[in-house]
Parts: C-alpha cells; structure tokens; sequence
C-alpha cells in the first residue's frame, strides 16, 4: 500500500476561521511533508517532520502551524489566512528523509 | 543553493513520436535524482529515480532516465509516447547531505495529440 491519503479534498475558509488538514499513511514512513502548489508551478516545500519532531520549516508564515501526532499521522492547522493562501496543500510521506517521497491528492484550499 | 532547471515549458508531440525532457540541477554534492508525473486531476506520482548505481534507470509506464554526473543532468525519455501521457513532468532533486529538502524544477506540459 503505498497511499497518503488526505482530508478534506476541498476546503473554503474565510479569513477569520480556523481549520485543520489532515494527512495520512500506513506505510511505517518515518518522514512527512507538507507542501503549498500553485496552480502550474511546481511543489513547494513547507515543513519536514521526521521520527515525529519538525526537522525543517522553510520560513513559512506562523498562521500556518503544523503537528504531527504520530507516525501516521500530520496535520496543518491554519488560522487567519490570507486570500494568496489559496492552492493545492500536498502531504507526502517517505521511509525516512532520505527516501523517495510518495504524494497524496492534496486538498484544495480557497481562502475568501 | 540548490536548483533544478527543466529547459522545455511545453512539450508538443504526435502520438509514438519519441520524447525526451531535459533536467539539469546546480549542486556540488552528492544528490538523489526524481522525476515526478502530475496527470491532469491526479496526485503527483513517482515516475522514477536514482540514488546510485547504474546511471540509466527505468521507470514505470516505459519511462527511463540518465544521470550524467559530468553534466548535472538527469533527462527523461521515452521511445514512444501515447496520449495517456499527457501531463505536467516534474524533475527534482535532494541532497543526500540536506536531507528531506527536495528541490523542483519548474515542470514541462507534455501535450501527445492522438
């Protein structure tokens, strides 16, 4: 089984609201990404956890604010939100940091 | 700093005509080289990589690759492309040493008419 799943696939927020992604997998990966898609560019990346502790943020603003419960489990909470906040939010898994990471559906995220 | 560089933004060709897509990386360590299929609609899929070994590597779907260390370059291909494959192309690459961090190119839309 090589899946990351996400929820939710869509998710409209205002400005003001607070809401959570979530991304999962089963496949005993000891390493999670989040990453931010616009819309024809590539991937970029956002945070890195590895055996359950954040290893790298890449300078993202601190409206978004990652946790990772267990090794299965990530989540991104996001609160105040900025309409340019809008994209693709991808979570990918890997054995560990080393390893080819495996990409989940994303959840598109519009921020109104 | 680390970058990947794909040369061909959009990519045009007629169904079984042959494709190959460029990749070239600035980096002066040791690196791990991906390339990554976006179908349109679907989750970004690994098409194929390298970490070390024999520098052509074979993918799925009939997909292959080089590494030529020499010339940071990394170019995707394929004898024959079907107008299944139509979709956005993604090389990157990650530092064996900076690890976790992988670094994107700026895609290629393959375009196969039928």
């Amino acid at each position: 089984d090589t899946e990351v799943t996400q929820t939710p696939k869509h998710l409209v927020m205002g400005m003001t609201n607070k809401k959570s992604l979530k991304c999962e997998q089963h496949m005993g990966h000891r390493a999670m990404y989040w990453y931010k898609q616009k819309a024809k560019k590539p991937p970029e990346l956002m945070f890195v956890y590895s055996y359950e502790k954040l290893s790298i943020n890449e300078s993202v603003p601190s409206r978004f604010s990652p946790e990772c419960p267990n090794s299965s489990l990530l989540n991104l909470h996001l609160h105040a939100l900025q309409p340019e906040d809008s994209a693709l939010y991808l979570c990918a898994s890997s054995q560990d940091r080393h390893g080819e990471q495996y990409f989940g559906p994303g959840t598109r995220l519009t921020v109104t | 700093a680390q970058s990947v560089s794909q040369h061909n933004h959009h990519v045009i060709l007629s169904e079984a005509a042959s494709l190959e897509l460029g990749c070239n990386y600035s980096y002066g360590g040791t690196v791990n080289l991906f390339w990554y299929v976006q179908y349109p609609g679907q989750h970004l899929q690994l098409l194929l990589k390298y970490f070390s070994g024999d520098p052509l590597v074979k993918g799925i779907k009939g997909f292959e690759a080089e590494f030529i260390k020499s010339k940071f370059s990394f170019n995707l291909r394929k004898p024959s492309v079907q107008w299944s494959d139509t979709a956005e192309y993604f090389c990157a690459v990650s530092s064996t040493s900076n690890t976790g961090k992988l670094i994107f190119g700026q895609g290629t839309t393959l375009q196969v008419k039928p």
